[in-house]
């Protein structure tokens, strides 16, 4: 049982460059969710989907985009790396409107 | 907006003794969700444990249990008989009922545990 698997763990970015961080889940959960993790500030909502084709915004959306074509994946997309988007990022998933969250173990980015 | 603070960015404690960590929140909902979780320097986010808000009874799991006052808007983890594997990150969370994907996580306290 993978539960939500994230890929690369680690990724060095030059400025400028585009990626997509991998989110996968096998555990036919309907909601998904990306965080980033700061040192001193938590984690914090980028983005979420509630099923598949649906998604919205969370607190900290800039930079980042988003698209669930299957229950299963849902990758984040950074389309122009800047030094601020240096941080860990936390893919999560969950069933039903009160199920727990489940995370993944997390991409560090870094972006030079 | 809903806020969750933790005042104590890092404690110590002794192996085999009891701390406690502090979280505080704000929220103008009668009805929500609160936990607590551990990360170790693995990354991994665990659930340690999690109260209900309309439940007065604390939650208990194992060593870790909660100290939920709920006109304080206070949700303190109380870990006894402290293992060298408890020393993490834990963070408080708030979740709004009915809003699964929507964790607001406070800042985070690393414990260390002493031998």
């Amino acid at each position: 049982n993978a539960g939500v698997t994230q890929t690369p763990k680690f990724q060095v970015l030059k400025t400028g460059q585009s990626m997509t961080l991998q989110c996968a889940q096998d555990m036919n959960h309907e909601y998904m969710s990306w965080y980033r993790q700061d040192p001193g500030m938590g984690l914090r909502l980028i983005h979420y989907s509630v099923g598949a084709g649906i998604t919205d915004q969370g607190e900290v959306p800039n930079g980042y985009n988003v698209s669930r074509s299957t229950t299963e994946d849902f990758p984040l997309r950074l389309l122009s790396a800047a030094p601020s988007q240096t941080s860990v990022y936390f893919c999560a998933s969950s069933y039903g409107r009160n199920g727990e969250a489940f995370f993944g173990q997390g991409t560090r980015l870094t972006v030079v | 907006a809903q806020t969750v603070t933790q005042s104590q960015p890092e404690m110590s404690v002794q192996e085999a003794e009891t701390v406690t960590l502090s979280c505080t929140y704000d929220t103008s909902e009668s009805d929500y969700y609160l936990f607590w979780y551990k990360q170790p320097p693995s990354r991994q986010m665990i659930l340690v444990i999690r109260q209900e808000a309309y439940k007065q009874q604390n939650a208990t799991e194992n060593r870790f249990s909660v100290n939920f006052q709920k006109a304080a808007k206070s949700f303190s983890l109380k870990i006894s008989d402290s293992q060298l594997g408890d020393a993490a990150m834990y963070f408080c969370a708030y979740r709004p009922v009915g809003a699964t994907n929507k964790l607001i996580f406070g800042t985070g306290t690393l414990l260390a545990v002493q031998p």
